[in-house]
């Protein structure tokens, strides 16, 4: 069973297409955070978001966190032909000590030119 | 700064053949450690973690094994490959504490014949 689901799974749209991506879950976790991963690379952290609500700007990329903190959206405006890739989603939840970052299911971003 | 260094890249080898693949971060000491397996293009599957030397913890049933026989080394090991481990595997580190963000390293690509 995973526990974060994205959607879409793929997606494919125009240069300066605005577009959104979804993590969803049934938990809540005490902080989210947001990847983007390459072909032949590992994934490469984007953002952090803790407090519910709250909303993070990374140029082009705006990040929210669900209020009740079991979800959370990437919106990318413009988009661009860089921002291709595999974006994932993490929710972090449980004690240290033990596993406590569960990965979403992916979402594959390609930006036609 | 930290560094994360996984290899080899690529690997083909034969069905029933061992598998040691290597993974070493620099930088940080007593780092949580992760071993994932990614099908193409989709979220990652944990397959191990370890939040010390010598403790590790499996979260799939499979013809894999961990082991850390030192603070910054983290090795995945079989000793009969099958078809079905073909994929792209990453190892990741994090600092301990719950939603602390993971660093994965370039990942190796695993191809069995």
């Amino acid at each position: 069973t995973q526990l974060l689901e994205q959607s879409p799974q793929f997606l494919s749209i125009q240069e300066g297409e605005n577009l959104t991506v979804y993590c969803n879950s049934s938990s809540v976790f005490s902080s989210l955070q947001w990847y983007r991963q390459e072909p032949g690379e590992g994934p490469v952290l984007l953002v952090t978001v803790v407090t519910g609500g709250e909303v993070k700007k990374l140029k082009r990329l705006t990040f929210q966190f669900g209020d009740a903190r079991k979800d959370s959206s990437l919106h990318i405006t413009a988009a661009q032909p860089g921002d291709t890739g595999l974006y994932l989603c993490a929710g972090a939840r449980g004690p240290a000590g033990a596993n406590n970052l569960f990965f979403g299911t992916g979402t594959r971003l390609t930006v036609i030119p | 700064s930290q560094t994360i260094h996984q290899w080899p890249a690529t690997l083909v080898q034969p069905v029933g053949s061992p598998l040691s693949l290597e993974c070493t971060v620099e930088g940080t000491s007593n780092p949580n450690l992760y071993w994932y397996r990614q099908a193409a293009g989709r979220g990652l599957q944990l397959l191990f973690y370890s939040v010390g030397i010598g403790q590790i913890s499996s979260e799939v049933p499979q013809n894999l094994s961990a082991s850390r026989p030192q603070d910054r080394q983290f090795i995945l090991s079989s000793k009969k490959l099958l078809l079905s481990d073909s994929g792209f595997y990453l190892c990741a580190w994090s600092r301990g504490g719950v939603g602390q963000p993971q660093h994965f390293g370039d990942g190796t690509r695993l191809s069995i014949l």
